[in-house]
């Protein structure tokens, strides 16, 4: 595959620090973040090609010499709960997703 | 949020018959796509357009065609629809390519028995 994202399931208590990564094997210009909902709904949380960004208790890296990515949620809570979803675009015109993380915070 | 609406969100048909989902944006973005989500897939493209009339294929397009006479209306139809296509279909916008950020529809959840 490649998009690979690990771990597959991830249970954490309300304000743990976690991590999600995301390994893909091809070259690529830009890579995504999405977070899926319970109910199903899509929301892109970053979209990057280098370095690192972050947006409130998220933040997401990327190291492009060893086609790695990684999404940490800071101080977790019940609503963090979702499927993230990494996808790398290549060559322009092509958009890989990965399977997702199920994440699962407790309170 | 962007202002992006399937229908309809839910159906159910019979194989072999045909199947129009309609993704409507008031967002004004070039580039439309429709995506399927499958358990144990990724969400994998089906086509995308790049402005009106232009269309191009994607990753799982067998079995599938797409329309855009308006920059707000991107539909995906079933020709002869088969039970390997049930699934959730996802419409998502981007002002770019598939380099820039995409925004999601809702979804449509359609069952073909």
């Amino acid at each position: 595959n490649e998009v690979e994202q690990s771990p597959q399931n991830l249970t954490a208590q309300e304000g743990e620090f976690i991590t999600i990564n995301c390994s893909y094997s091809v070259g690529i210009s830009a890579l995504h973040w999405l977070q899926q909902h319970p109910g199903g709904g899509i929301v892109s949380l970053f979209m990057l090609s280098s370095g690192k960004k972050k947006h409130g208790r998220l933040i997401a890296t990327i190291n492009i010499q060893e086609k790695h990515s990684s999404l940490h949620i800071t101080a977790s809570h019940p609503r963090d709960s979702a499927v993230y979803i990494c996808a790398v675009t290549y060559n322009t015109d092509k958009l890989i997703f990965g399977t997702g993380t199920r994440l699962q915070v407790f309170p | 949020d962007a202002g992006i609406t399937q229908s309809p969100r839910h159906k159910v048909t019979e194989t072999g018959t045909p199947v129009t989902l309609r993704c409507h944006q008031t967002e004004n973005h070039r580039y439309m796509y429709w995506y399927r989500q499958d358990p144990g897939h990724g969400l994998r493209l089906i086509h995308y357009s790049y402005g009106v009339k232009d269309t191009d294929k994607g990753e799982v397009s067998d079995g599938y065609s797409v329309s855009r006479s308006k920059t707000e209306d991107f539909l995906l139809t079933l020709e002869s629809a088969t039970s390997s296509q049930t699934s959730v279909y996802f419409c998502a916008i981007s002002e770019g390519g598939l380099q820039e950020t995409q925004y999601f529809g809702p979804g449509t959840r359609l069952l073909v028995l």
